[in-house]
């Protein structure tokens, strides 16, 4: 059963930077798709941030693209989110998850329970 | 960025209703979308992916159909555990993007 898990500070404080870790078990993220994050602010909807592909490659939402870094650690099995220069714009409930991939079909099938992070000083 | 669209932002049913919600795309997006369910407090759940496909463990009650720009999720009877958010979501291109979401409320 493949279980993905967030970890990270629930506060951040303006102009820092936000870091969370995902970690995997049940599957190798070595082995296929994508692997990202999307975050969900109080009451609102799901805004997709980014993913990473098991080569290394990244794609990013352009909106946080030049606050963002997504990166993988395949030795651990897990990935992580760097998000800069947070504002309160940023407080949100973070979720990793999987991209699934295959011939016609792209879907995030499996989400970790997700991270409240609040920044605020 | 693609937008998603939905409608209703909200509805109220009974148990046993029969129940539509529509996600419109601003522009074709194949068969590259996917419905989720959403619960108070909990992570969105796959339900529907590539338009129709239902998703393991899933129960039949949930279908999906369209193509291009036009897109339905169905509920063929409404059941107690099934009121919840439910979200659209296109990924033919990056960047993925939601609907706003649809709330289903007990009537």
């Amino acid at each position: 059963q493949v279980q993905l898990q967030e970890s990270g500070p629930g506060l951040v404080k303006p102009s820092e930077t936000l870091s969370l870790t995902c970690a995997v078990s049940g599957f190798s993220i070595s082995n296929v798709h994508y692997w990202g994050w999307i975050r969900q602010p109080p009451g609102k909807g799901l805004e997709w941030i980014g993913a990473i592909h098991h080569s290394g490659s990244t794609n990013y939402n352009p909106s946080l693209k030049s606050r963002v870094t997504i990166s993988g650690d395949t030795s651990k099995n897990y990935f992580s989110l760097k998000l800069s220069s947070v504002t309160a714009a940023d407080t949100a409930i973070y979720y990793c998850a999987r991209h699934y991939y295959d011939s016609g079909t792209r879907t995030v099938d499996i989400w970790g329970q997700g991270t409240m992070v609040t920044v605020s000083s | 960025d693609i937008q998603m669209t939905q409608s209703p932002s909200s509805l109220s049913a009974s148990v046993g209703d029969r129940v539509t919600i529509t996600c419109r795309a601003s522009q074709s997006i194949s068969r590259y979308l996917n419905w989720y369910q959403q619960k108070p407090g909990k992570a969105p759940k796959l339900l529907i992916y590539a338009a129709s496909n239902l998703q393991s463990g899933v129960p039949s009650r949930f279908s999906g159909s369209g193509s291009g720009t036009e897109f339905t999720l169905t509920i063929a009877s409404l059941q107690p555990e099934d009121f919840a958010t439910y979200h659209c979501q296109q990924s033919v291109s990056v960047p993925w993007t939601f609907g706003q979401g649809t709330k289903v409320e007990i009537k």
